[in-house]
């Protein structure tokens, strides 16, 4: 049973353009988002992360948007560059109450690649 | 700041053996997170420690084990191994919650013959 999904296994976008990385989720009981990269042979390092009482967050180049009714967010990276060439995993977490469980679930990521 | 430590990096066992994982956290961290990762999964949550203190584990059989000592460093142990095991083991850590930003070590490739 998969809680957390990134349907999408690989995105290929060009340099200056935008990309977007999507992610569902099932558990209606999830109230914390969290978007990790990962190059190979290093650990993921963490991005940004969107709380459910916002739908929108922004770091610089990057914004997640949350729908809650869908069940569904998204990452946008503008504009992309040749270094943003990662895998993405989306991650999510929570009792529902605004508590911590301690414990993400992560989807199974998503590979971006940035053509020059 | 050293970031997170794993030892080993890469170890090769056979079937029926027991395997023991070491994670040093960032100094002053005091939850750590391991997770399973596997080619074609995510990352799959084992369990979460924090003062000594299993918070939450994940739905992995009881040959999955761990614990955490007073200094924070943690330890994972997996008993009679099987070839399904065969993943690369990341711990985490955080000051204090998982929510909060998680530093990633680099990971141990475990692989079982």
């Amino acid at each position: 049973d998969q809680q957390v999904k990134q349907n999408s296994p690989s995105l290929s976008v060009q340099e200056g353009r935008i990309s977007i990385l999507n992610c569902d989720y099932t558990n209606s009981m999830f109230d914390y988002f969290l978007w990790y990269k990962k190059y190979p042979a290093e650990g993921p390092t963490f991005l940004i992360s969107i709380s459910s009482i916002k739908d929108k967050n922004e770091d610089g180049r990057f914004t997640v948007f949350l729908n809650k009714s869908a069940k569904h967010l998204s990452l946008h990276i503008v504009p992309s560059q040749p270094g943003d060439s990662a895998v993405y995993f989306c991650a999510a977490s929570g009792t529902g109450s605004g508590g911590s469980n301690y414990k993400l679930t992560f989807g199974k990521g998503t590979l971006l690649t940035v053509n020059p | 700041k050293a970031g997170v430590t794993q030892t080993p990096r890469y170890l090769i066992k056979t079937r029926g053996q027991q395997v023991t994982l070491s994670c040093s956290p960032i100094s002053g961290h005091r939850s750590v997170s391991w997770y399973q990762q596997t080619p074609g999964q995510g990352l799959q949550f084992l369990f979460e420690y924090f003062s000594e203190t299993q918070r939450n584990k994940g739905n992995f059989p009881g040959r999955f084990s761990g614990r955490q000592f007073s200094n924070s460093r943690s330890e994972m142990n997996v008993s009679t191994l099987e070839l399904g095991d065969s993943a690369l083991y990341l711990c985490a850590s955080s000051l204090q919650d998982p929510l909060n930003e998680q530093f990633f070590g680099p990971g141990t490739r475990l692989t079982v013959l």
